[in-house]
């Protein structure tokens, strides 16, 4: 069966601080890969999707980068963090684009 | 870009109710999502559907697309039903993406 794992579960970082949230999917072989932000009060917004390695799509500009170094791994980085940054970030997986999302636990990110 | 709606935005309901969640959207799409986020943000999917209607335990999902509308409703109502239920929109073919509706919490009293 597949698994996704997506890590840390919360942390706080100050302003300018980096960031770094990491997604591995278990169990499959090349999937879609995506990251969303949910910031308070407001629907999911996809930020970043990958179809294969090395291949990313960025939604909406932003501070933040997305890597995508192995088929099953998933990164989503800033070099400096703004308060604007805070929210809950979440990892999903599907089999092909217009297919059931899988999503991870989920990152919950305060920018002080 | 679609425009999802949900209604309602909060729901409170007595246990054993028959719940009803909707959903509007304005622009054709290739499916409709319904998923459910837990208290502490994890986010399950619950059904995808493109035409009729689905239904998995207590859960049923209807969509018309000639109205651009989904149900989710939940029969037997339970207070472990209590979450966020988003519905979630797609269409682009190879160009898939998906756009959210903002959520509706519904909590279910004992």
């Amino acid at each position: 069966s597949q698994t996704i794992h997506q890590w840390p579960a919360t942390l706080v970082q100050p302003v300018g601080s980096p960031l770094s949230l990491e997604c591995t999917v278990e169990g499959t072989s090349n999937p879609n890969l995506y990251w969303y932000r949910q910031a308070a009060g407001r629907g999911l917004q996809l930020l970043f999707y990958s179809v294969g390695i090395g291949q990313i799509s960025s939604e909406v500009p932003q501070n933040l980068s997305a890597s995508r170094p192995q088929d099953r791994q998933f990164i989503l980085s800033s070099k400096k963090l703004l308060l604007s940054d805070s929210g809950f970030y979440l990892c999903a997986w599907s089999r092909v684009p217009a297919n059931v999302l899988t999503f991870g636990a989920g990152s919950r990110l305060t920018v002080l | 870009k679609n425009e999802v709606e949900q209604s309602p935005q909060n729901l409170t309901a007595q246990e054993g109710e028959f719940i009803t969640i909707n959903c509007s959207y304005s622009v054709g799409i290739s499916a409709l999502h319904w998923l459910q986020q837990h208290p502490g943000g994890g986010i399950v999917s619950l059904f995808m559907l493109s035409s009729g209607k689905k239904k998995h335990g207590r859960l049923i999902a209807t969509i018309n697309i000639q109205e651009k509308h989904s149900s989710l409703h939940i029969t037997a109502s339970h207070p472990r039903d209590s979450a966020v239920y988003i519905c979630a929109v797609g269409s682009g073919g190879s160009n898939y993406k998906l756009t959210f509706g903002k959520g509706t919490l519904l909590t279910v009293n004992p």
